[in-house]
């Protein structure tokens, strides 16, 4: 059964600084997926990272992911304000259900002034 | 339409009240979820559909809960006798296999009381 772990589960940041998502999960995958969610929102896609060594970056933000270790990171550089939400890492399951995707608890950052 | 579309947005029903939520994926996706989010967590995996097909039911919470999708277009998401414990966000996603990025609608709020 495909578990997926995402730590810390509560992160506060002070702008500016720096700080990384951990994202772990326990069988084969070669598909992983960031997502961001706002209180009261849905779920906007940031990253689709499709292999080993796959690195992408948007923004602030950068993830990566190593297939070998079942290890992705999400990098948040200089924080801001803005990037305060919950971020959820998923993984896609290729198991009994042949395609669906398991979650992570996320992860709720709050960056403050 | 141009992104995931869902109703209705928010139902609030009475206890023992049977519910239908609907699921309309962005035009051409053959593969389509449903997940559920309650207050605070995160997402639950319900049910998979790849065309009409559905590999795995096994995320259904108990045999209230079914889901069918016709014409691999709108699925319909059905809660029969609600319990206060149903009350959550029920979200779907849509994903154009083989294709990577997988969409997710607005979500229906749903309350039993």
């Amino acid at each position: 059964e495909l578990k997926v772990e995402q730590n810390p589960l509560f992160l506060s940041m002070q702008e500016g600084k720096n700080y990384t998502i951990y994202c772990n999960y326990s069988t084969t995958s070669d598909r992983l997926y960031w997502y961001r969610q706002d209180p009261g929102k849905s779920l906007e896609s940031l990253f689709v990272l499709l292999s080993n060594g796959a690195v992408k970056q948007e923004g602030r933000l950068m993830a990566s992911l190593d297939t070998k270790a079942r290890l992705s990171t999400l990098h948040i550089t200089a924080a801001v304000h803005d990037l305060s939400a919950t971020y959820f890492c998923a993984v896609l399951n290729y198991g009994g259900s042949q395609g669906n995707l398991i979650f992570g608890k996320g992860t709720k950052l709050s960056v403050k002034p | 339409g141009a992104g995931v579309s869902q109703s209705p947005s928010n139902k609030v029903t009475e206890k023992g009240k049977d519910v239908e939520l609907r699921c309309d994926p962005i035009s051409g996706h053959t593969a389509l979820y449903w997940y559920r989010q309650s207050l605070g967590q995160g997402l639950e995996f319900l049910i998979y559909f790849q065309g009409n097909s559905a590999p795995d039911k096994s995320g259904l919470p108990s045999d209230r809960f079914s889901a069918e999708r016709t014409g691999g277009s709108v699925s319909t998401l059905t809660i029969q006798r609600t319990q206060q414990e149903d009350s959550a966000v029920y979200l779907c996603a849509s994903r154009n296999t083989p294709g990577n990025t997988i969409y997710f609608g607005e979500g229906s709020w749903l309350t039993v009381v």
